[in-house]
């Protein structure tokens, strides 16, 4: 069972670049979230999805973009990234209830 | 809204002994749940140990276990007989039990450093 996937694991982009950053799971859950964890900080929330075709923003969604066709896959978008966007970004997927959160390993994305 | 608040931004405890975490929170509901998550070097968010905040028993997972007032809105972590393995970020987080949302909202985590 390999729960929560992430790739790619390291990216370093230009500024203006774009990429998606991918993620998956294999636990057949509706809620999947995208979070940020910059130096010294909590995780905070950019996107989250209830099912599929269902997405909102979150507390930081400025800059990125999500789409949800399955539900088993929740790709992060980054149109044109900004050095502000440098961070570890986690994707994160839950059962319905009170069943905790699963987390994917991460993403260290840096933008020079 | 709410909010999650660690006032100890780092922590250090000797092998085999025992160290408390402190963690309080900001909510007006009466129903959510509370986590604390383990975040070793290699950056993979690690759940310890959950409390339903309609249960007033304490939540214990072996060598961890908490410390829940709801009245005082503290969520405390103790980790007894510490050891190696142990040393890591460990964040708090709170999670309502309303709306669609139940995202997540974590402190601004404990670094813990344990000593041989």
């Amino acid at each position: 069972n390999a729960g929560v996937t992430q790739t790619p694991k390291f990216r370093i982009l230009k500024i203006g670049q774009s990429m998606t950053l991918q993620c998956t799971q294999d636990m057949n859950h509706n809620y999947m979230y995208w979070y940020r964890q910059d130096p010294g900080m909590g995780l905070k929330l950019i996107y989250y999805s209830v099912g599929a075709g269902i997405t909102d923003k979150g507390e930081v969604p400025n800059g990125y973009n999500v789409s949800r066709s399955t539900t088993e896959d929740f790709p992060l978008r980054l149109e044109l990234a900004a050095p502000s966007q440098t961070s570890v970004y986690f994707c994160a997927s839950r059962g319905g209830g009170s069943w905790p959160q699963h987390f994917g390993d991460g993403t260290r994305l840096s933008i020079l | 809204a709410q909010t999650v608040t660690q006032s100890q931004p780092e922590m250090s405890v000797q092998e085999a002994e025992t160290v408390t975490l402190s963690c309080t929170y900001d909510t007006s509901e009466s129903d959510y749940y509370l986590f604390w998550y383990k975040q070793p070097p290699s950056r993979q968010m690690i759940l310890v140990i959950r409390q339903e905040a309609y249960k007033q028993q304490n939540a214990t997972e072996n060598r961890f276990s908490v410390n829940f007032q709801k009245a005082a809105k503290s969520f405390s972590l103790k980790i007894s007989d510490s050891q190696l393995g142990d040393a890591a970020m460990y964040f708090c987080a709170y999670r309502s039990d309303r709306g669609a949302t139940n995202k997540l909202i974590f402190g601004t985590g404990t670094l813990l450093a344990v000593q041989p």
